[in-house]
């Protein structure tokens, strides 16, 4: 247990419906991540907060997705109208800032199959 | 594209023998990290070698890089079935920033 929690683990949704997803970083960690991985690949980099302030966001990341981190602590993913292509690993993670290397803490991933 | 590439994609091996994957990519870099997945499970974190470190080591894991060559390498030694799992080698350029390579599958057989 890295102390990075995401809710829920599994989700199996039909496509077009819109889903949620939470993840609780460690408390004293500034930074959190998002990331996606489909089976056989490695993490994709979808989005990061610094705070509340989301920094930069992937390309991967459609007009259909939405992250928030509204205090600072814990954030959301949000992806409205699924798509069969939205299936994967979702991974968030978190890191404490201003240290410009300092290694990710990885929770246990958000299973989404659009059905 | 994803930054790192490693190799090879998958590995098997019998318990006690060593495993070394190895690890390229394509930009500079401020550090260079390897991370395990279990089946199913999150990434956990092994170690970080910094762009002006040639070599770290962790118990049984020993890490080289080589920012000429813009490779690292990953060598387990005296493997146990419970070091299979997937590695991935991850680059950070910046201090945002985390590319993950495709992984390389080690299979240690008992």
């Amino acid at each position: 247990d890295t102390g990075v929690s995401q809710d829920p683990r599994h989700k199996i949704t039909k496509r077009g419906q819109n889903v949620t997803f939470r993840c609780d970083p460690i408390s004293e960690h500034n930074r959190l991540y998002w990331y996606r991985q489909t089976l056989g690949q490695g993490p994709e980099f979808l989005t990061y907060f610094q705070n509340e302030a989301q920094l930069e966001k992937s390309r991967l990341l459609s007009d259909r997705f939405s992250a928030e981190r509204p205090k600072g602590s814990f954030s959301t993913l949000e992806i409205q109208r699924t798509e069969q292509g939205d299936s994967a690993m979702y991974l968030c993670a978190s890191s404490a800032s201003g240290r410009a290397q300092s290694e990710q803490f990885f929770g246990p991933g958000t299973r989404l199959t659009v059905l | 594209s994803q930054q790192g590439e490693e190799d090879p994609q998958a590995l098997s091996i019998q318990e006690g023998e060593n495993a070394t994957m190895n690890c390229s990519y394509k930009t500079s870099i401020n550090n260079l990290q390897w991370y395990r997945q279990n089946s199913g499970r999150g990434l956990v974190h092994l170690i970080l070698i910094r762009s002006n470190e040639r070599e770290k080591h962790s118990g049984r894991l020993r890490v080289t890089l080589d920012t000429s060559k813009k490779s690292s390498s990953l060598l387990i030694t005296a493997s146990r079935a419970a070091d299979t799992a997937s590695y991935f080698c991850a680059t950070q350029t910046s201090y945002d920033k985390v590319i993950f390579g495709p992984g390389t599958s080690l299979s240690v057989i008992p």
